[in-house]
C-alpha cells in the first residue's frame, strides 16, 4: 500500500529564516506530487505541483519554491520566511489522470 | 474568483439523521468531483468521488449526487454519527488541467451531536 510522510509536524521559525519541508511517498512510482497551504479559516490553496522529476508548476507567486530531486520526494523551501507564510502545509500525491489525491498529516508552521 | 463554492460554513445535525453538504462550481470544464473529510491538525482524507458520466455514487453511508445542469453536487451521510464531525471539503478537476490539479472549496464544518 502507498504511504506519504511529511515532516516535521510542527515548526516555529523566526521571520527571515530559511525553510525546508520534506515529503516522501512510498509504495508507488511516478506519482503526481503537490504542496498546499491552509491559512487560518481558509480553504486549501495549491502552491506547487509536479508531474515528474525536476518538473515543478507554481500556482501562486510567493517567496516559496519547490523541488523534486527524486521520483518520490518533494521539498518546499524558502530563503527568507515572512509572517504571512504561517499556516498549515500539506503534501499530497496522486496517480496520473482522473485520480484522488492523498494527503500527508501536514506541518503547522508558525512564524514569529 | 471562486470556482468551487461551499456556501455553508457549518452544519449541525443530530446523530442518526441525514447530513447533506452542498457544493457549487462554476467551471464547465470540471468533470471529476471529490469529497474530503478533515479533522483538526490532520491532512484531508479522501471520502468519495464522482465523474460527470454519473449522477450518483454510493459508498456505505456516503452518497454523492451530481447535477451537471445546475453545476451542483451534494454529499449525503446517512445515518450521521458523532465521529463524522469534521470539516468537509468539496474539490473538482477537469481535462483542461489534465486532472493534475484539484480546486477546493473552503469547507463546511459538520457537527453531529449525540
Amino acid at each position: 500500500s502507498q504511504t506519504i510522510h511529511q515532516w516535521p509536524a510542527t515548526l516555529v521559525q523566526p521571520v527571515g529564516s530559511p525553510l525546508s519541508l520534506e515529503c516522501t511517498v512510498e509504495g508507488t512510482s511516478n506519482p503526481n506530487l503537490y504542496w498546499y497551504r491552509q491559512a487560518a479559516g481558509r480553504g486549501l490553496q495549491l502552491l506547487f505541483y509536479s508531474v515528474g522529476i525536476g518538473q515543478i508548476s507554481s500556482e501562486v507567486p510567493q517567496n516559496l519554491s519547490a523541488s523534486r530531486p527524486q521520483d518520490r520526494q518533494f521539498i518546499l523551501s524558502s530563503k527568507k520566511l515572512l509572517l504571512s507564510d504561517s499556516g498549515f502545509y500539506l503534501c499530497a500525491w496522486s496517480r496520473q489522470g482522473n485520480q484522488p489525491q492523498h494527503f500527508g498529516d501536514g506541518t503547522r508552521l508558525s512564524i514569529l | 474568483d471562486q470556482q468551487v463554492k461551499q456556501n455553508s460554513p457549518s452544519l449541525s445535525v443530530q446523530e442518526g439523521r441525514i447530513s447533506i453538504l452542498n457544493c457549487d462550481y462554476t467551471n464547465s470544464m470540471f468533470d471529476y468531483f471529490l469529497w474530503y473529510k478533515k479533522y483538526p491538525a490532520e491532512g484531508p482524507t479522501f471520502l468519495i468521488s464522482i465523474s460527470s458520466i454519473k449522477d450518483k455514487n454510493e459508498d456505505g453511508r456516503f452518497t454523492v449526487f451530481l447535477n451537471k445542469s445546475a453545476k451542483h453536487l451534494s454529499l449525503h451521510i446517512v445515518p450521521s454519527q458523532p465521529g463524522d464531525s469534521a470539516v468537509y471539503f468539496c474539490a473538482a478537476s477537469g481535462r483542461d488541467s489534465g486532472y493534475s490539479t484539484l480546486t477546493f472549496g473552503k469547507g463546511t464544518m459538520l457537527l453531529v451531536s449525540p
